[in-house]
């Protein structure tokens, strides 16, 4: 079936140090993913997406690059801040149209320290 | 505009009780999940439903029973609590394109 590994945690980083968080699938077909995070005491929340190969999500200064040739899916940030502290989960899905089950990856706790 | 919300938000039981969390979301999404979250594990999915009037099974379903209400509410049941039980159950409802909102979490622990 369907899955995701994620590196284990805990990344330790330094403010303004630069953040990657490996994410590899396995699926068949052509998946869409996902990065999650969570903030402590709170529910996941959409942190960025890519559907198709080659696609790059990006928000708040993360970005992830849907690489289908080493089924890939990376998380990366230049430049941490203490407020990024948090775990994040990788996911995938079958793509849309139909009913899709997202499968998470373990999830990697960051820690940033100032 | 509440998105997903979960109640209630703590619950401590005991071995043998039984208990209701319950969900609703104002998204208008017809796809409602319910997972549990432990250490270690990341998030398993217990039930789903894909619209109103259906659900099934997911990866640990063992132990739960669901009712999807209408649209809005998706609820997941205990019905005699285990120690094995105690986690934390996240809601979470699907855009069409595929995003999960989730709710805040239920925190259980079973004595």
């Amino acid at each position: 079936g369907d899955s995701v590994t994620q590196m284990e945690g805990p990344v330790t980083l330094s403010e303004e140090a630069f953040l990657t968080i490996n994410c590899t699938y396995t699926a068949t077909g052509y998946p869409s993913l996902f990065w999650y995070v969570q903030y402590p005491g709170e529910g996941l929340q959409l942190l960025l997406k890519a559907t198709k190969a080659d696609d790059k999500g990006s928000n708040k200064g993360f970005e992830a690059t849907y690489r289908k040739e080493t089924t890939s899916f990376h998380l990366e940030k230049g430049s941490v801040q203490v407020s990024d502290s948090a775990v994040y989960f990788c996911a995938l899905s079958d793509p849309p149209p139909g009913f899709q089950k997202l499968v998470f990856g373990t999830g990697t706790r960051l820690l940033v320290s100032p | 505009n509440a998105g997903v919300t979960q109640t209630p938000k703590f619950q401590v039981l005991k071995t043998g009780q039984s208990m209701t969390l319950q969900c609703a979301q104002d998204m208008n999404h017809n796809s409602m999940y319910w997972y549990r979250q432990d250490p270690g594990m990341g998030l398993r999915l217990i039930y789903y439903s894909a619209s109103e009037g259906t659900t099934d099974k997911g990866e640990v379903p063992n132990g739960y029973n669901v009712s999807r209400l209408n649209k809005r509410e998706f609820s997941l049941r205990l019905e005699s609590a285990a120690p094995s039980q105690t986690s934390v159950y996240f809601c979470a409802t699907r855009r069409v394109t595929g995003e999960l909102f989730f709710g805040e979490g239920s925190r259980l622990t079973v004595l």
